[in-house]
């Protein structure tokens, strides 16, 4: 099994919500991805955790806060987003930080008003 | 740093056509490769991959891309398409591990393939 599961699919909230993104895998991968994708882009990666511990942050604001309570789930935590940050977001993990395919899940359609 | 370049943003076709849709990465020792295949409002599907071994890879539905090393490409191909092939691909490369680091997976900028009756 190579799925990649987020919820939820479609997100509509205002600049003042605070809302979680999340993000399962069962297949044993240690390494975890958040990737932002605008329009006709290919994706932007914002965050890598390796073994549930954060290893790259591309310097991505603290609106955007990202949490792995465990190897299988990943979240992001969205507070007082402004409507650029309006994209579709991807999860993705791996077998390893380095040299292993990402799979990635079907992504949160995100939509600041 | 690696960087991939796919020249062609959109790539129109007749169903039944061969394509090639291209994809070039900088220089370097050696490198992992990788297409992608993103269907409208979908997540990205792994195609095919080059970690090592053979140069010209197979996917499960009638694409190959062939490493070649001298020419730093990566080109996907198919000998005859589907309606159900249109859909963004993005070719990507990665840096082999090396001493435990995390190296990223670096996009190209994606090829529309539009596949029209």
């Amino acid at each position: 099994d190579t799925e990649v599961t987020q919820t939820p699919k479609h997100l509509v909230m205002g600049m003042t919500n605070k809302k979680s993104l999340k993000c399962e895998q069962h297949m044993g991968h240690r390494a975890m991805y958040w990737y932002k994708q605008k329009a006709k882009k290919p994706p932007e990666l914002m965050f890598v955790y390796s073994y549930e511990k954060l290893s790259i942050n591309e310097s991505v604001p603290s609106r955007f806060s990202p949490e792995c309570p465990n190897s299988s789930l990943l979240n992001l935590h969205l507070h007082a987003l402004q409507p650029e940050d309006s994209a579709l977001y991807l999860c993705a993990s791996s077998q390893g930080t380095s040299g292993y395919e990402q799979y990635f899940g079907p992504g949160t359609r995100l939509t600041v008003t | 740093a690696q960087s991939v370049t796919q020249l062609d943003s959109q790539v129109p076709v007749f169903e039944e056509a061969p394509v090639e849709l291209r994809c070039n990465y900088s220089s370097s020792v050696s490198v992992y490769l990788f297409w992608y295949v993103q269907y409208p409002n979908q997540g990205l599907q792994l195609l095919l991959k080059y970690l090592s071994g053979s140069t010209l890879v197979e996917s499960i539905n009638g694409f190959e891309a062939e490493f070649n090393k001298s020419q730093t490409s990566f080109h996907l191909r198919k000998p005859s398409v589907h309606i159900s092939d249109t859909a963004e691909y993005f070719c990507a490369v990665s840096d082999p591990p090396y001493g435990g680091a995390t190296n990223k997976l670096i996009f190209g900028t994606g090829t529309l393939l539009a596949v029209q009756p």
